[in-house]
């Protein structure tokens, strides 16, 4: 199984500030295969990113996601939000497919600091 | 518009059984492959199960030989039994629509279905 561990757990900023959010997993990820989800409290889970850098659809162009090494696989993933809006303050996820399994990270929470 | 309706959760005893229901719209359920993801309270997201639009299932190990995905197409709906359940299974229930673009995305979610297992 591979795990997805995300740093860092906790990113205290300010609106307008720049987050850099990681996602490192244990073993080689397809980089289509990673994905990113916001969570806000109370509220279901929605996609960001798909394929490490794709954005969903209606996902402001703030939201970047890299990690696409060439090769098409890779362990590390970042998201960044370029400037932090007040409705970004939430948890974020990374996921992965990987064969018969999917598996989550543990989450960030990005907090007003 | 896709839109995913979670039902059937609720309070159980330990060792008890529960199915829930997800009622699809806006999209056929056969068409893509769809999964359940639970989340404790006050804890991260974890995949439960996958149903491939082929009718292929897979399910994290947690879960393996207690519960069964299945979908009912001419109700448009996704199913999740659950049996031998445990306080570890407390958790809110999402249902999950896969994209049309990528493997094994989610690209609509329910607003999920809550699941207590108390005595």
């Amino acid at each position: 199984e591979i795990v997805l561990t995300q740093s860092p757990g906790t990113l205290s900023l300010s609106p307008g500030e720049r987050a850099t959010l990681s996602c490192r997993a244990s073993q080689s990820v397809r980089s289509n295969s990673l994905a990113w989800y916001q969570q806000k409290p109370g509220q279901s889970p929605r996609l960001l990113i798909y394929g490490a850098s794709n954005r969903a659809s209606g996902i402001p162009d703030r939201f970047i996601g890299s990690g696409y090494s060439g090769s098409g696989s890779g362990t590390d993933f970042t998201l960044i939000i370029s400037r932090l809006e007040p409705e970004d303050f939430a948890v974020y996820y990374c996921q992965q497919y990987a064969g018969s399994l999917l598996t989550f990270g543990g989450g960030t929470k990005v907090e007003i600091k | 518009e896709v839109r995913l309706v979670e039902s059937g959760g609720g309070l159980v005893q330990p060792g008890g059984s529960l199915r829930l229901s997800c009622a699809g719209s806006g999209f056929t359920v056969r068409s893509t492959y769809m999964s359940w993801v639970r989340q404790a309270p006050g804890k991260g997201l974890e995949w439960v199960s996958i149903i491939y639009s082929g009718g292929t299932t897979y399910y994290a190990d947690s879960v393996k030989g207690r519960f069964t995905i299945s979908r009912d197409t001419a109700y448009n709906r996704l199913y999740l039994q659950m049996n031998s359940l445990g306080a570890d299974d407390t958790a809110v229930y999402y249902c999950a629509k896969g994209s049309m673009v990528v493997t094994a995305t989610f690209d609509y979610w329910g607003q999920g279905t809550v699941v207590t297992v108390s005595s």
